[in-house]
């Protein structure tokens, strides 16, 4: 079975200062997906990034960045110039080719004026 | 406007009462899903439904029923709820599941209390 880790229940940073939420996961399958998801205080699911597991070049989408190490089993996401709107719950996620997301248990971000 | 809708968004109900929650999508996905979320747990899969009548149990299933008669639509049931169903659930769905790069859109969630 599949097993994603977030080390880190809670994580705070300063507004415009840069973050990264750690995660590792476990598999023995070669082609798979990354995700982070935000959970705002609205509770919506809300798909931040996501990485292919053959690709070497790390996702980027605006201030959001991953920093994926297969080999480590590592997937990492950075937020740089942290916004007060980035405050939330995130969780990191993997898929195979089958059905179901496998989740984190999830690293709560402050962001502080 | 594609989205995944829930109903209710919030229920109050006690031991043992029968109650539903409906799930509909509007993007003619094949596959849907529902999961569970608990503080320290993450997100866990119930039951998915990979099609109209078919359907399978995910890694916490005790005590859930689903069912999927048509494409759009993808009912939660609790047939005796009880207190440790108290959680909130989250209903997604997806285009093509076999593809592990499909994005899974989820609805806004439910928040349910069993007293």
């Amino acid at each position: 079975a599949q097993t994603v880790t977030q080390s880190q229940p809670e994580m705070s940073v300063q507004e415009a200062e840069t973050v990264t939420l750690s995660c590792t996961y476990d598999t023995s399958e070669s082609d798979y997906y990354l995700f982070w998801y935000k959970q705002p205080p609205s509770r919506q699911m809300i798909l931040v990034i996501r990485q292919e597991a053959y690709k070497q070049q790390n996702a980027t989408e605006n201030r959001f960045s991953v920093n994926f190490q297969k080999a480590a089993k590592s997937f990492s996401l950075k937020i740089s110039d942290s916004q007060l709107g980035d405050a939330a719950m995130y969780f990191c996620a993997y898929r195979t080719s089958g059905y179901a997301l496998n989740f984190g248990k999830g690293t709560s971000l402050l962001v502080t004026p | 406007e594609a989205q995944v809708t829930q109903n209710p968004r919030y229920l109050i109900t006690v031991t043992g009462k029968k109650l539903t929650v409906t799930c509909s999508q509007n993007m003619n996905h094949e596959y849907m899903s529902w999961y569970r979320q608990d503080p320290g747990l993450g997100l866990r899969q119930i039951y998915y439904s990979m099609n109209v009548e078919v359907t399978d149990k995910g890694d916490v299933p005790e005590g859930y029923k689903v069912s999927r008669k048509e494409k759009r639509n993808f009912p939660l049931i609790l047939e005796s709820p009880s207190p440790n169903q108290t959680s909130l659930y989250f209903c997604a769905s997806t285009l093509e599941p076999r593809l592990a790069s499909s994005e899974q859109f989820f609805g806004p969630g439910t928040r349910l209390t069993v007293l």
